[in-house]
């Protein structure tokens, strides 16, 4: 299969501090995207990083790429309580026609 | 911009009845993704649509189909229900023409097969 795999699968925090979700993927890539879900609803895309980018920042988001380990991260510094939500990595495999999901990282932030 | 509308948001059927669902994309968006999204398997790709073709096709039976309109908007149809098909069926859209872009989500509508 060429969906990633995130980890953890769970992972709970208190407000303020940081929060480091991994992304594990199996084919070669011409970009990787990450998307956060509030509970039952659609996925919203957050950042995307291409293959011959290795980090890339928005707002308290940090994304690192890393093509030779098949892997990326995504740190969200800062947290909040509004970050609680589940994120996934979406990869676009190369001579693949859609976007390939992993199984996502379901982060609690406590206030 | 209105964004990605999914209808209804939530259905409750039963065993052996079919269903369908629909989605308006965003205006000027011509490829409209379907994804079933389940605790157990995840994410998992259905079909898309650009110009009323399904052009991609993942791995589902065929009681899985769908059709996309002129106007873009799009519906998906699952017949002869099983309990298995219970989940949370996603649209999304995307600019471009390519599946691959970034996609658009709609929130979702939830079905329940009793």
């Amino acid at each position: 299969s060429q969906q990633g795999e995130e980890d953890p699968q769970a992972l709970s925090i208190q407000e303020g501090e940081n929060a480091t979700m991994n992304c594990s993927y199996k084919t070669s890539i011409n970009n990787l995207q990450w998307y956060r879900q509030n509970s039952g609803r659609g996925l919203v895309h957050l950042i995307l990083i291409r293959s011959n980018e290795r980090e890339k920042h928005s707002g308290r988001l940090r994304v690192t790429l890393d093509t030779s380990k098949k892997s990326s991260s995504l740190l969200i510094t800062a947290s909040r309580a509004a970050d609680t939500a589940s994120y996934f990595c979406a990869t676009d495999a190369a001579g693949a026609n859609n976007l390939f999901f992993g199984t996502g990282t379901r982060l609690t932030v406590i206030p | 911009k209105a964004g990605v509308t999914q209808t209804p948001r939530y259905l409750i059927k039963t065993r052996g009845q079919q269903v369908t669902l629909s989605c308006s994309p965003i205006s000027g968006h011509r490829s409209v993704s379907w994804y079933q999204q389940t605790p157990g398997q995840g994410l998992q790709f259905l079909f898309e649509y650009f110009s009323e073709t399904q052009r991609n096709k993942g791995n589902f039976p065929g009681r899985f189909s769908g059709r996309q309109f002129s106007n873009s908007r799009s519906e998906m149809n699952v017949s002869t229900l099983e309990l298995g098909d219970s989940a949370l069926y996603l649209c999304a859209s995307s600019s471009g023409g390519l599946a691959k872009n970034i996609q658009y989500f709609g929130a979702g509508t939830r079905l329940s097969v009793l």
